[in-house]
């Protein structure tokens, strides 16, 4: 079964750096790209990376996005209150023919 | 402006069906594969499955197979995600999702989501 694997949590204070890792295989994260979600309670998912470290129009150069391997990585630069959220991260999987998200990462910003 | 806007919440009893609609505004339905995702109290997010609006094809992820069905209208712009044999674990907000960036998982315009409430 294709499993991606996320830290539960993270925290940081305002101004620091904090990296959200995404562990997964062959079929996913090895043999395609991954994008990054931020999710805020009561809202709808932000695509905030996609094709492992493209950044959408309007998304701050604060967040970056890097592969290596079957892991990736996303960086948030200059923490802000407002970045406490859910983050995700989603490549395809060729194994399930689908899209895997991970399991989900709460960043605090203490 | 590109948007979607999703039908309105839902109360519904186990065994029962929804159905959950997804309009597009500001760009041609038949251009983009329509994704869902649900995301359960307190879980994560978990892709359901996508709907070509052009062709009518879809794609289910395993665990909705046979138990979900997606279609569209293109003359209204709309597509309907409908899911059966309702359990109280389907209870979710339920999202449609485009990816504009064509790489299958970039979901850059999502709808505002429809809470669907599975309760006897």
């Amino acid at each position: 079964q294709s499993v991606l694997t996320q830290p539960p949590s993270a925290s940081g204070t305002p101004g620091q750096r904090v990296t959200i890792s995404c562990s997964g295989s062959n079929s996913n994260i090895g043999s395609n790209t991954v994008n990054w979600y931020q999710h805020l309670p009561g809202t709808a998912p932000k695509l905030l990376i996609y094709n492992n470290n493209q950044r959408p129009s309007g998304v701050p150069d604060r967040f970056s996005g890097s592969k290596s391997g079957t892991s990736a990585s996303l960086a948030i630069s200059g923490l802000r209150s407002e970045d406490e959220a859910d983050y995700y991260c989603a490549p395809w999987d060729d194994s399930l023919n689908g899209v895997l998200f991970g399991g989900g990462t709460k960043l605090s910003v203490l | 402006q590109v948007h979607l806007v999703q039908s309105g919440a839902e109360v519904k009893k186990p065994g029962a069906s929804v159905k959950v609609s997804c309009k597009a505004f500001g760009y041609t339905l038949s251009a983009y594969y329509m994704h869902w995702v649900r995301q359960a109290p307190g879980q994560g997010l978990e892709w359901m499955g996508w709907i070509n609006p052009d062709s009518g094809g879809t794609n289910y992820a395993q665990k909705f197979q046979g138990w979900v069905t997606m279609t569209r209208d293109t003359s209204i712009s709309t597509v309907y995600m409908e899911l059966n044999r309702l359990r109280s674990d389907d209870t979710a907000v339920y999202y449609c999702a485009v990816d504009f960036f064509s790489s299958g998982s970039a979901f850059n315009i999502w709808g505002q989501g429809t809470m669907v409430n599975v309760s006897s």
